[in-house]
């Protein structure tokens, strides 16, 4: 089966404490990208990369950290630099095209929680 | 640069009545626009997207939408509710090219009364 998978499904760490978050695809897609979601907030961009070893902030990414080692993985490190952590974390990626018409598909979320 | 609006945070309708889901646009590029669901706990899913092509577009689920570029709207139909509907929906709007260009609403939350 081809798809995205994140692990775990529900996380819980102690404040002050650095967390990875795995994201794994075998779609064969070349840009991958890591959102926070807030109840009522929609989706805000962390980070994204287009290709391996290169990756760009997005709109929210103080207090994380990611790395692109290979295609087929994009780990998302939240930081204690994080002021508010707790939420639900989704990945995603897609083919590149220059016009962009491409969608994203979105793996099943990482619930995170920090006490 | 571009933006979305969904119109209602959350529509209530009965089992078997249609739907409208409501989105307006803005871009400074010819747009791509997508509708994504989302069921509790869960990722999103792909329903539709408009990429310059047919205005009217029709998705999975017995979704349909239409780009109308007069009114910058891309609003969610469906003729008929199922139960199974129930869930957020969001829509999306691509501006142009990069994998920065993604812009997501706020979320429509379905609810479907038997």
């Amino acid at each position: 089966d081809g798809g995205i998978t994140q692990s775990p499904k529900y996380l819980f760490r102690k404040e002050g404490q650095n967390v990875t978050l795995s994201c794994e695809q075998n779609l064969n897609h070349d840009a991958m990208y890591w959102y926070r979601q807030d109840p009522g907030q929609g989706l805000r961009l962390i980070y994204y990369s287009q290709i391996v070893n290169d990756f760009q902030k997005g709109d929210i990414a103080e207090g994380y950290s990611v790395s692109r080692e290979k295609k087929e993985s994009f780990p998302l490190t939240v930081t204690s630099a994080q002021k508010n952590p707790t939420a639900f974390y989704l990945c995603a990626s897609s083919y590149l095209s220059g016009q962009g018409t491409y969608e994203q598909y979105f793996g099943p979320g990482t619930r995170l929680t920090v006490t | 640069a571009q933006s979305v609006t969904q119109l209602d945070s959350h529509v209530s309708v009965s089992e078997g009545t249609p739907v409208l889901l409501r989105c307006n646009y803005s871009s400074s590029y010819s747009p791509s626009l997508f509708w994504y669901v989302q069921h509790p706990n869960k990722g999103l899913q792909l329903l539709l997207k408009y990429t310059s092509a047919a205005t009217l577009v029709k998705g999975i689920n017995g979704f349909e939408a239409e780009f109308k570029k007069s009114e910058t709207s891309f609003h969610l139909t469906k003729p008929s509710a199922h139960m199974s509907d129930a869930a957020e929906y969001f829509c999306v709007v691509r501006g142009r090219g990069g994998a920065d260009g993604l812009t997501f609403g706020k979320g429509t939350h379905l609810i479907i009364q038997p």
